[in-house]
């Protein structure tokens, strides 16, 4: 199992709609977890970190922790045609210096 | 600007040149990244320093690769004797704490 997997889309949504991102992560990776956008052309761009089991909301964005399933997700309401972009899922390797392991991206595209 | 800055954003070098790519974190930022991103690729790591030491360079691709860092600040990657195969657009991040990673715009690298 690689240590961070993303569900691997691509994700097409309705404007307006709510956009759901999962990633699963093996026992290798603690837990603090990061989402980046990428926009096409672009680097990453951090919008969401999260430390602690549960939720995290940021405007649109929320973040969701749980570690006993060992999953966490970034649900995006209200999605806008602006949030169309590749959205990467991270997390700290315990048995890689804590480096960051980051998942392959889901594509979301928002349709107007 | 506050950011991760990369230079330069883009070069184009004939196969068989040496190409050196720079980045400079953002400031007080004691931990710098390098990664290689192919077109339509996901995030592929090179090499990690803190401060000036690099404890991990597994992720460079052969001994063609190499990176220094000085003052623990500016940071170069050099690719000697360029193949087309390193195409690629090279990422620079940097982080503080909490390994929350900020990535510079990136430099597009093209061998022809």
């Amino acid at each position: 199992q690689k240590e961070v997997e993303q569900n691997s889309g691509p994700l097409s949504v309705p404007e307006g709609a709510i956009a759901s991102l999962n990633c699963t992560y093996s026992d290798r990776v603690s837990q603090s977890f990061f989402w980046y956008r990428q926009y096409s052309g672009k680097s990453p761009e951090l919008i969401m970190s999260i430390y602690s089991n549960g939720d995290k909301e940021d405007g649109r964005f929320t973040a969701q922790l749980n570690k006993a399933s060992q999953y966490v997700s970034l649900l995006i309401r209200d999605s806008q045609p602006s949030d169309s972009a590749t959205y990467l899922c991270a997390g700290e390797d315990r048995s890689n210096d804590y480096k960051l392991s980051f998942g392959a991206g889901t594509t979301v595209t928002v349709r107007a | 600007g506050a950011g991760v800055s990369q230079s330069p954003s883009n070069k184009v070098t004939e196969k068989g040149k040496d190409v050196e790519l720079r980045c400079d974190p953002i400031s007080g930022h004691t931990a710098l990244y390098w990664y290689r991103q192919r077109l339509g690729q996901g995030l592929e790591f090179l090499i990690y320093f803190q401060g000036n030491s690099a404890p991990d360079k597994s992720g460079l691709p052969s001994d063609r690769f190499s990176a220094e860092r000085t003052g623990e600040s500016v940071s170069t990657l050099t690719i000697q004797r360029t193949q087309q195969e390193d195409s690629a657009v090279y990422l620079c991040a940097s982080s503080l704490r909490y390994n929350e990673q900020f990535f510079g715009p990136g430099t597009r690298l093209t061998v022809l």
